[in-house]
This record gives structure tokens, C-alpha cells and sequence, in this order.
């Protein structure tokens, strides 16, 4: 079983719209996890950490289930300018970092 | 702001040569990593180090080694370059803490013919 899964998507969706991302882990003590962004052939960059109780950014809200093993991002009223790969990445402890193959977003105009 | 730079963006070299892949960061970070990333496959950890001169294999080591001789500098080596290490590499480093993001360079596109 992988450490982490992702839905690769391609998800598409209009301007405005509103879009979740789910990503599972398997490792029921793992300690922090991250939503990373990557654009087309460039680096990932944090866009945010996931706390337990949850957190926003302006548009943007992670949530951590425990119970369930899963993180979720949720992007309101798309941008064009959010279309990139989101990157699920869970820190079992130490210094080993579990990254998801990520999920495709396209902002459609 | 936290800079890491690795010394090429696109590499082409021949199988069997000796690679190296050269990563810095300026924010005198304790941790350093190398990854590859493959479509499909995602991020996955070639070597770790957590301070100067120390090192530890991450999942996928084979045909790869490192060295790490001053703490802003952590160089990737392919002693042997096959086309299947055809891939983007990428560094990160952070500061040590399970709560502490990486930061990662620009990426390193190796073909190997």
C-alpha cells in the first residue's frame, strides 16, 4: 500500500467554481502534514500546512482527519492562476517525507 | 527569503559517465535532501542528510551517493549514469522538526543517452 494516494485528476473546472482535493495516508502516526502547489516545470512550494484543527488562507482551507487518515484542500472561487499540480505530503516523524504524485488542476475561463 | 540553487537546470550526458549534481541553500539549514521525480511515480527520497559530513539512504539509493562537506552544500553523484536515472532531480532543505517545511530548488532535468 502506498504511504500516501491522491486522485491524479485531471480536474477542470470554471473560474468561480469550487474544488476539493482528498488525499489518504496510511501511517496512523504521522505528525504534520503539507499541501504543496507545483507549476508546469517548476518546483513544489508550500502552500500550506495542515493543522488538526484545521486552516484557511484566504481562498483556500485544509482540513486533517485523523480517524479517517485523510487531508482535504479546498479551493474557492478558482482563479485561473490557481491551475498547477497540488502535491499531498505527509511527515511520518523524522526526516522522511511522504510525497502523493499529486492532483491536476485546470481553471477553465 | 530561504534560496536554494542547484548548479545546472538541463543536463545531457551519456551512460556511464559520472554525474554530479550540485545543490546550495543560504538559510544555514541543518537538513538537505535530493529527490527524483518521475510522472506517475511522484517525489521520491534518494539520500537525506541531517548535518555536515552525515547522510542516510532514503528508498530508492542504488547507483546514487552523496557528499556533503559543508552545510550549505549537498551534492548528488551518479557513479555510473544509466538511462533509467533519465529524470528530475530536485534538493530541499529545512530546518530540522517534523513541523518545519522544505524548501526546494529549481530542478535538475538529467537525460542520459
Amino acid at each position: 500500500r502506498k504511504e500516501v494516494e491522491q486522485d491524479p485528476g485531471p480536474f477542470n473546472v470554471p473560474e468561480g467554481a469550487t474544488v476539493a482535493f482528498n488525499c489518504t495516508y496510511s501511517n496512523s502516526a504521522s505528525q504534520s502534514f503539507f499541501w504543496y502547489r507545483q507549476d508546469c516545470r517548476k518546483e513544489p512550494k508550500l502552500l500550506m500546512s495542515v493543522y488538526s484543527s484545521g486552516n484557511e488562507d484566504g481562498r483556500f482551507t485544509a482540513q486533517l482527519n485523523r480517524a479517517s487518515q485523510y487531508i482535504s484542500l479546498l479551493i474557492r472561487d478558482s482563479k485561473l492562476s490557481d491551475s498547477a499540480t497540488y502535491l499531498c505530503v505527509v511527515n511520518p516523524g523524522g526526516n522522511q517525507f511522504y510525497f502523493g504524485t499529486g492532483t491536476s488542476l485546470t481553471v477553465i475561463p | 527569503d530561504v534560496k536554494v540553487t542547484q548548479s545546472s537546470r538541463y543536463l545531457v550526458k551519456r551512460t556511464g559517465e559520472k554525474v554530479f549534481l550540485e545543490c546550495v541553500q543560504d538559510m544555514d539549514h541543518e537538513n538537505m535532501f535530493w529527490y527524483r521525480q518521475d510522472p506517475g511515480l511522484g517525489l521520491r527520497l534518494i539520500y537525506f542528510s541531517y548535518d555536515v559530513k552525515m547522510k542516510e539512504k532514503g528508498d530508492i539509493p542504488e547507483g546514487y551517493s552523496v557528499s556533503r562537506e559543508k552545510k550549505e552544500r549537498f551534492s548528488l553523484i551518479l557513479e555510473s549514469a544509466s538511462t533509467n536515472q533519465t529524470s528530475m532531480y530536485l534538493c530541499a532543505s529545512r530546518l530540522p522538526s517534523s513541523y518545519n517545511e522544505q524548501f526546494f530548488g529549481p530542478g535538475t532535468r538529467l537525460t542520459v543517452l
